[in-house]
């Protein structure tokens, strides 16, 4: 169960788009579509982002998009704006029958 | 609208046990799966346990296996989790949180609780 890899931080400028990696292994990200993204603001609980690599919830803004290709899972934000300023994670399924998560990724709106 | 509504967590002494409940409401509970999912201080979430509807299937962490276990009452619409032999790495915020399906087979929550926060020291 170890921990997906995600980078510690991105940043972007308003109006800008972003990438967010995360890298898993055959018996998680590259063996299922159950790829999912979260995003958090400090003292705040998780908020779903993406789930089964890209599908997006309703109340989500069409600005958030997820992919795959392998072992690993992308999140993009275009039109970067000020209220996306926050921790990122992935998640994952597992062949254990387990969740694994990203180490998190700080974005910071520039 | 859903809510998940965490309690019992607290400050506990290193090898001592502490029982966490999650009351849901505004969904049929017996309907979904359930997790746990803590977060330390500063860093990222970690999947902890699930426990599908009919509490047949569970999962632990591999950091908590043998001296945590999940449970859920339907009756109740409660989810609990019970833990043992507590270190202080166990020490985290822990949230509790609904499953997109019944089963485990999945891999997202759509719908957390604020937390408790569970603090494992001497």
């Amino acid at each position: 169960q170890s921990a997906l890899t995600q980078p510690a931080s991105v940043s972007g400028s308003p109006g800008q788009s972003i990438t967010i990696s995360c890298t898993g292994t055959s018996s998680d990200v590259g063996g299922y579509n159950f790829v999912s993204w979260y995003q958090q603001h400090p003292g705040k609980a998780p908020k779903l982002m993406i789930y089964d690599v890209s599908n997006r919830p309703s109340r989500v803004s069409n600005r958030f998009s997820g992919s795959k290709s392998a072992n690993t899972a992308s999140l993009t934000i275009s039109g970067l704006q000020a209220e996306d300023d926050a921790d990122y994670y992935c998640s994952s399924y597992t062949s254990g029958g387990s969740w694994v998560f990203g180490g998190g990724t700080k974005l910071t709106v520039l | 609208e859903v809510q998940l509504v965490e309690s019992g967590g607290g400050l506990v002494q290193p090898g001592r046990s502490l029982r966490l409940s999650c009351a849901a409401s505004g969904f049929i509970f017996d309907d979904y799966a359930m997790h746990w999912v803590r977060q330390a201080p500063g860093k990222g979430l970690e999947w902890v346990s699930g426990v599908s509807w009919n509490s047949v299937d569970v999962g632990y962490a591999d950091s908590v296996k043998g001296r945590f276990t999940v449970s859920r009452d339907n009756a109740k619409n409660s989810l609990y989790l019970q833990m043992s032999s507590l270190r202080a790495d166990d020490t985290a915020l822990y949230y509790c949180a609904k499953g997109s399906n019944a089963g485990l087979a999945a891999a997202y929550s759509d719908s957390w609780g604020q937390g408790t926060l569970v603090t494992v020291s001497s």
